[in-house]
């Protein structure tokens, strides 16, 4: 089982729309959340970071984190063409430093 | 303050062949870690420098190796390419002490292609 699994999509939505993107993982000492968005051709550029549980807003995104469940969430309100990317979850424990990455879900939102 | 920089952006070779990539982290990180990306096995951890000493390494063969410098810098081999190893290289900086304060930020890649 891999440490970390999510939905690789591809998602198609359109404008306006609420997008879900979510991640499960597996290992309850992941401490440290985060989400990455990705277009084409490009590096991952980091767009929200969350601490434990609860959540996070930012704008139109808002993260959510439920330790009790493994499971994270990335929200995306009145979705845009430019929200059109790959998005990443990524997490890390508290005990250690390496970072560990979902496969990333594809995201495409029609105007 | 300037961004993660990896060099070059496109790089193409031919099975057997050799290739080094080149990153240099952000200004003050001492982590540089490396990821293979593909289509289908999406982001692969392949390792971790801290303070010049590999610190974490993923399951990638032997082929595959790296170094990092004293300024923080850091290079990534490959030997023996295969065409399986057609992907795109990133490399993401951090501060590398883990805890709240610890994100990883990654430059533009490396586009691999092998013939």
């Amino acid at each position: 089982q891999k440490e970390v699994e999510q939905d690789p999509g591809p998602l198609s939505v359109p404008e306006g729309a609420i997008v879900s993107l979510n991640c499960t993982y597996s290992n309850s000492a992941f401490q440290y959340f985060m989400w990455y968005r990705q277009y084409s051709r490009k590096g991952p550029e980091l767009l929200m970071y969350t601490y434990s549980s609860g959540n996070k807003e930012d704008g139109r995104f808002t993260a959510q984190v439920d330790k009790s469940s493994k499971y994270i969430s990335l929200f995306i309100r009145d979705s845009q063409p430019s929200d059109s990317a790959t998005y990443l979850c990524a997490m890390q424990s508290n005990t250690g430093n390496q970072f560990y990455f979902g496969t990333g879900t594809s995201l495409t939102v029609i105007p | 303050k300037a961004g993660v920089t990896q060099t070059p952006r496109y790089l193409i070779k031919t099975r057997g062949q050799q290739v080094t990539l080149s990153c240099s982290p952000i200004s003050g990180h001492r982590s540089v870690s490396w990821y293979q990306q593909t289509p289908g096995q999406g982001l692969q951890f392949l390792f971790e420098y801290f303070s010049e000493t590999q610190r974490n390494k993923g399951n990638f063969p032997g082929r595959f190796s790296g170094r990092q410098f004293s300024n923080s810098r850091s290079e990534m081999n490959v030997s023996t390419l295969e065409l399986g190893d057609s992907a795109l290289y990133l490399c993401a900086s951090s501060l590398g002490y883990g805890g709240s304060t610890d994100t990883q930020y990654f430059g533009p890649g490396t586009r691999l292609t092998v013939l």
